[in-house]
């Protein structure tokens, strides 16, 4: 059972495009979770939200509680940003993950 | 500085051989968890803990142990290592309701 779904789940974009991760989830949840994984393996909160939008820099995480769905926006890519980004959502005190989109930014 | 820090790094070891992984974290986070990373699978959680002495199942607890005893240290134990508990493991720690700070990893192999 698949409890979170991302999609695309390979991603390569040209310096500069605006891109767009999303996660669809089947559960009911009390936070979602967007992760980053960089070659060599550290992972980072990028943002944990309830509901509606948060930005910080380059990025804009979005959520809609009713159809069970995110997006991750990055804008104005950069070589920098090539990593792994990860969904997860936690229905209370466990957590569940989505296997990642792997990005890769072309100078 | 803040931080979640996993020993060892790398572990190679035999099966059955018991082994500990440590978790230790500064930032008096009532909440702790580990995590095993496999390709194609994700990260999936093993066991976490809400605070001292209260620790419970995630989605995959078979062949690992864990305590907590202190505030500050979660380790996980694997009784009887088998080689498909070879993976990335990751512990992570959080204020309740707050994002996860995850430690840098441990890459164990077990033949």
């Amino acid at each position: 059972k698949n409890e979170v779904e991302q999609s695309p789940q390979n991603l390569t974009a040209q310096e500069g495009e605006f891109i767009t991760i999303n996660c669809s989830y089947s559960v009911g949840i009390s936070a979602l979770h967007w992760l980053q994984q960089h070659p060599g393996g550290g992972i980072v909160s990028l943002f944990m939200l309830s509901s509606g939008k948060k930005k910080h820099g380059r990025l804009i995480a979005t959520i809609n509680i009713q159809e069970k769905h995110s997006s991750l926006h990055i804008t104005a890519s950069h070589p920098r940003d090539s990593a792994v980004y990860i969904c997860a959502v936690s229905p209370g005190n466990q957590f569940y993950f989505g296997t990642g989109t792997s990005l890769t930014v072309i100078p | 500085e803040a931080q979640v820090t996993q020993n060892p790094r790398y572990l190679i070891t035999v099966t059955g051989k018991k082994l500990t992984v440590t978790c230790s974290q500064n930032m008096n986070h009532e909440y702790m968890s580990w995590y095993r990373q496999d390709p194609g699978l994700g990260l999936r959680q093993i066991y976490y803990s809400m605070n001292v002495e209260v620790t419970d199942k995630g989605d995959v607890p078979e062949g690992y142990k864990v305590s907590r005893k202190e505030k500050r240290n979660f380790p996980l134990i694997l009784e009887s290592p088998s080689p498909n508990q070879t993976s990335l493991y990751f512990c992570a720690s959080s204020r309740h309701n707050s994002p996860l700070h995850f430690g840098n990893g441990t890459r164990l192999t077990v033949t």
